[in-house]
């Protein structure tokens, strides 16, 4: 199974700050990566996916990169509403995998 | 409107059993993968099992294959987990996912990404004596 890992598995940030997420695959999974946003109490929500490319509705501040192993999650200007953990998952293989969740609070 | 909603948790003793249902609506059920992930309690988000539009490719997690049994009916638009020989460690929040493919062309082909775009509400699944 392809393994993913997360990195920092949490962080706290004020509103503003420019906040990066990092996302690790045990072996290349090409652009197979996709991000999802989850508050508590609810529902996962799908932000990006194919490593970069930004699902219809989600504000422009977020933004992801990478391919291969290496993937990040960027917010550019974090807000009140971005306070959440974030997931990494990859569709590579059709086994799916998540990452282990990095969790932004507020500082 | 695009929804999931998922029945059929509740509490059960380890070595039961239990048949969780998706019923979908709002999109062409049968034109899309359908997947089950869970999540326990204050614990991340784990895949257990993917079906294909036609039940043709169907795929579980090491953790729960040979007990579970995904299935779907097109015709009634709804996706079900057979849950068998339960265990304290399947306690989780269960959801139903939506399976999507973006299709990107290059120069020398093109290639398939798949993503959860709709997800349900989840159903709680307690498994204890």
């Amino acid at each position: 199974d392809i393994q993913m890992t997360q990195s920092p598995s949490s962080l706290s940030a004020s509103v503003g700050d420019r906040v990066t997420i990092t996302c690790r695959a045990s072996q290349s999974i090409s652009s197979y990566l996709n991000w999802y946003q989850q508050k508590p109490g609810k529902a996962p929500k799908l932000l990006i996916y194919a490593a970069s490319s930004l699902q219809s509705g989600v504000p422009s501040r977020f933004s992801g990169s990478g391919s291969g192993t290496d993937f990040t999650l960027t917010i550019s200007s974090l807000q009140p509403e971005d306070f959440a953990t974030y997931y990494c998952q990859q569709s590579y293989s059709t086994l799916l995998t998540f990452g282990p969740g990095t969790k932004v609070d507020i500082k | 409107e695009v929804q999931l909603v998922e029945s059929g948790g509740g509490l059960v003793q380890p070595g039961r059993s239990l048949r969780l249902s998706c019923a979908a609506s709002g999109f062409t059920f049968d034109d899309y993968a359908m997947h089950w992930v869970r999540q326990a309690p204050g614990k991340g988000l784990e895949w257990v099992s993917g079906i294909s539009w036609n039940s043709g490719s169907i795929g579980y997690a090491d953790s729960v294959k040979g007990r579970f049994t995904i299935s779907r009916d097109n015709a009634k638009n709804s996706l079900y987990l057979q849950m068998n020989s339960l265990r304290a460690e399947d306690t989780a929040l269960y959801y139903c996912a939506k399976d999507t493919a973006a299709t990107y062309y290059y120069g020398s082909g093109s290639a398939y990404y798949y993503y959860m775009d709709v997800w349900g509400k989840g159903t709680t699944v307690t498994v204890s004596s």
